[in-house]
């Protein structure tokens, strides 16, 4: 089986940078997604990271430790639009994808 | 541009009609999949498919069906819809293999009254 772990939810700022982090444990291990999901919108892909380290792409970045089985989404120039869910699916091989429920994102002025 | 479309964005249904959810995607992707996503309990597993007219049991099961008769075509079936089975149904698609991540569609608000 599969356990993953994200806070529930989070508020930062506009402008702002906001770390969202992702604990998982699961049975086999390809790498791990992040999705962003709007409120009443279907999940779309943000990242996908398979090796250690940051992988950056704009103002969004994911770091994965693989040993530790730790992830996070990194945002930065938090904008009101990015107010989401984001939610974390290990990849664990030859199952479908089990999602993380989510961290709810709440950006403020 | 890719898609998955779903049939019915908004359904209001009575207790213990037949519903189908019907989901179609563009693609030519081999792996299809339903999911319900309920406040507090994320994205559960109901059905998915690696083929046509092949069909797995996910995480809840218990009270659907699914029909894959073509590739593009995956249709969820709620055999005798039930008040807790109100929930926003996702229908998603993937190309075989495991390292690409799923395109969703945009999702069936169900309500069952």
């Amino acid at each position: 089986g599969q356990n993953i772990d994200q806070p529930t939810e989070m508020t930062a700022t506009e402008g702002a940078i906001v770390q969202i982090n992702c604990t998982y444990q699961t049975s086999g291990f390809n790498g791990l997604f992040w999705y962003q999901q709007h409120a009443g919108e279907a999940p779309t892909f943000l990242s996908y990271n398979v090796l250690d380290g940051l992988e950056e792409k704009g103002r969004f970045s994911s770091f994965l430790s693989r040993s530790k089985g730790y992830s996070y989404l990194l945002l930065k120039e938090l904008q009101m639009k990015d107010s989401a869910s984001y939610l974390c699916a290990p990849n664990s091989g030859n199952t479908p994808l089990v999602f993380g429920k989510g961290t709810r994102l709440s950006v403020i002025a | 541009d890719v898609k998955v479309t779903q049939s019915s964005r908004y359904l209001v249904k009575r207790t213990g009609e037949k519903v189908f959810l019907e989901c179609v995607q563009d693609m030519d992707h081999e792996n299809m999949f339903w999911y319900r996503q309920d406040p507090g309990l994320g994205l559960r597993l109901i059905y998915f498919s690696y083929d046509v007219k092949m069909k797995e049991k996910g995480d809840i099961p218990e009270g659907y069906s699914v029909s894959r008769e073509k590739k593009e075509r995956f249709s969820l079936i709620l055999e005798s819809a039930s008040t807790n089975q109100t929930s926003m149904y996702l229908c998603a698609s993937s190309p075989a293999g495991q390292s690409y991540g799923y395109t969703f569609g945009s999702g069936t608000r169900l309500t069952v009254v």
